[in-house]
C-alpha cells in the first residue's frame, strides 16, 4: 500500500520562529489534507490541497503531486500552534484517507 | 459553523465489558468514517458509510467490532468484548458526498478509551 512519510517527527521552536514540515508520499494520490491535532485531540482542518499553494493566516502550503510532496509553512510560529500536524491522502481507491505518523511541533514563549 | 458530534469523550471499562460510541455527523454529509488512533500514530480508518451502506470495513476487527449507521444520519460503533489492546482514540469523521476524487473531511473531537 502507498506510504506517507513526514519530517521531521518532531520539532521544538522559539515563538516568533518559521518553520517547515514535510510530506512525502509513495504513490500516485487523488488529493492531500494537512491537518492540526490540538492537545485536547481534536482534529482540525487547515488544508485540502491536491496541488499548487494556498495560504490562510501566518499558515501555507504547497502541494507538488507529480513529485509526490507537500509542504506546510508556519511563519512567526505562535504557542497556540503546539501539537501534532498531519498529512493525509486520498489513495485512488474511493474516499479512504491514509494518514502520515504525524510531526509533534512544541512552540516555547 | 456546523460541527461533528461525538459521545462519550472519555470512556473508561474493563477488559471484556462492552463498549458503544456515538456519532451525528454534520447535516447533510452523506459519508461518515471511523477512525481509530493509537497514541503516537495517524488515525487508520476502521468503517465508511456511504448514507447506510457499508462500503469500507477492511480494516474493522469484526470478531469484536460492530456499527451501523441505520438511517443514514448518525452512526453507533461497539465493541464486544474490549480487549486491552483496543484503548486508543475513536473519532468519527464525515464529508458530503464520498467522491472518489477525495473531498474534505471534518472531524469530531473523538472518544478517548481506555481499557483496564
Amino acid at each position: 500500500g502507498i506510504q506517507v512519510e513526514q519530517s521531521p517527527p518532531d520539532l521544538i521552536l522559539q515563538e516568533g520562529a518559521n518553520s517547515t514540515l514535510r510530506c512525502n508520499f509513495s504513490d500516485s494520490v487523488n488529493n492531500l489534507q494537512w491537518f492540526h491535532q490540538n492537545p485536547w485531540g481534536q482534529l482540525i482542518n487547515l488544508f485540502y490541497i491536491p496541488s499548487g499553494t494556498k495560504q490562510n493566516g501566518r499558515l501555507s502550503a504547497t502541494t507538488v503531486a507529480t513529485e509526490r510532496y507537500s509542504l506546510l509553512y508556519i511563519s512567526s510560529s505562535q504557542t497556540t500552534d503546539s501539537g501534532v500536524y498531519f498529512c493525509a491522502v486520498y489513495y485512488n481507491q474511493g474516499g479512504k484517507l491514509i494518514f502520515g505518523q504525524g510531526t509533534e511541533l512544541s512552540v516555547k514563549p | 459553523e456546523a460541527e461533528v458530534a461525538q459521545s462519550p469523550r472519555y470512556k473508561i471499562t474493563e477488559k471484556s465489558q462492552a463498549v458503544a460510541f456515538w456519532c451525528d455527523p454534520i447535516s447533510g454529509h452523506a459519508t461518515l468514517y471511523w477512525y481509530r488512533q493509537i497514541l503516537g500514530q495517524g488515525p487508520e480508518l476502521l468503517v465508511q458509510f456511504q448514507d447506510e451502506s457499508v462500503v469500507d470495513d477492511s480494516q474493522l476487527p469484526k470478531d469484536r467490532f460492530s456499527a451501523e449507521r441505520l438511517k443514514g444520519v448518525d452512526s453507533t460503533l461497539k465493541i464486544q468484548p474490549a480487549e486491552l489492546g483496543d484503548s486508543a482514540m475513536y473519532l468519527c469523521a464525515s464529508s458530503p458526498l464520498g467522491l472518489q476524487g477525495g473531498e474534505t473531511q471534518y472531524f469530531g473531537p473523538g472518544t478517548r478509551l481506555l481499557v483496564l
